[in-house]
């Protein structure tokens, strides 16, 4: 069946834009996952979905960060006003309800700000 | 807390070799540990996952171990083939549903 799916694959854009990074994740998946990969940093959680509602948004490193997920599908990762640091891989993962489930990652989306 | 440390970052071995991949943790208070394999440029493939009660996983050639109560996971690869060059990273979900990532190994496996 089809995996986890990200869109856009790379994304270059201005310092000082808005940029939407969105995640398809696995039909049926109610939990939905967003990380980023940076090389400092290694892999970092950024929020959690559990169906619409986000319950944990603790790894959000601003307010200029946002995300939203509609219908308990596709979400969407908003960065507003980016800035150089925020260049990295954004990664998202799905998985089915239960916490001893693995979860599954998208191929990510490469953000380049410039 | 949780953090997550795999030792060496990077590792280069001729082809052949069994390897053990090590990864500690400093909270034992967790679900489960996963394994994953990263290419270049790509996303994260799931290659092994132990929940708490567990004590290995195995998939093929693969084989993983979780220690809880001294806070270690070995994977152990056999016979390396140059396909399983990759970075290979651990981590570990506690209560809060999130995953806390070792930096990963590079792994090199030289024809």
């Amino acid at each position: 069946g089809a995996g986890v799916s990200q869109s856009p694959s790379n994304k270059v854009t201005e310092k000082g834009k808005d940029v939407e990074l969105r995640c398809d994740p696995i039909s049926g998946h109610t939990a939905l996952y967003w990380y980023r990969q940076s090389l400092g940093q290694g892999l970092e959680f950024l929020i959690y979905f559990q169906g619409n509602s986000a319950p944990d948004k603790s790894g959000l490193p601003s307010d200029r960060f946002s995300a939203e997920r509609t219908g308990g599908s596709v979400s969407t990762l908003t960065i507003q006003r980016t800035q150089q640091e925020d260049s990295a891989v954004y990664l998202c993962a799905s998985r089915s309800q239960s916490s001893y489930n693995e979860q599954f990652f998208g191929p990510g989306t490469r953000l380049t700000v410039l | 807390k949780q953090e997550v440390t795999q030792i060496p970052a990077a590792l280069s071995v001729p082809e052949g070799e069994n390897l053990v991949l090590n990864c500690s943790f400093t909270d034992s208070a967790i679900y489960n540990l996963q394994w994953f394999r990263q290419d270049p440029g790509k996303g994260l493939t799931s290659l092994l996952l132990i929940q708490s009660s567990q004590r290995e996983q195995t998939s093929g050639r693969l084989n993983a171990s979780l220690d809880k109560s001294s806070g270690r996971s070995t994977l152990y690869i056999a016979a390396s083939q140059p396909g399983d060059s990759a970075t290979y990273l651990c981590a570990v979900e506690g209560g809060s549903e999130k995953l806390v990532f070792g930096k990963g190994m590079k792994l090199t496996v030289n024809p």
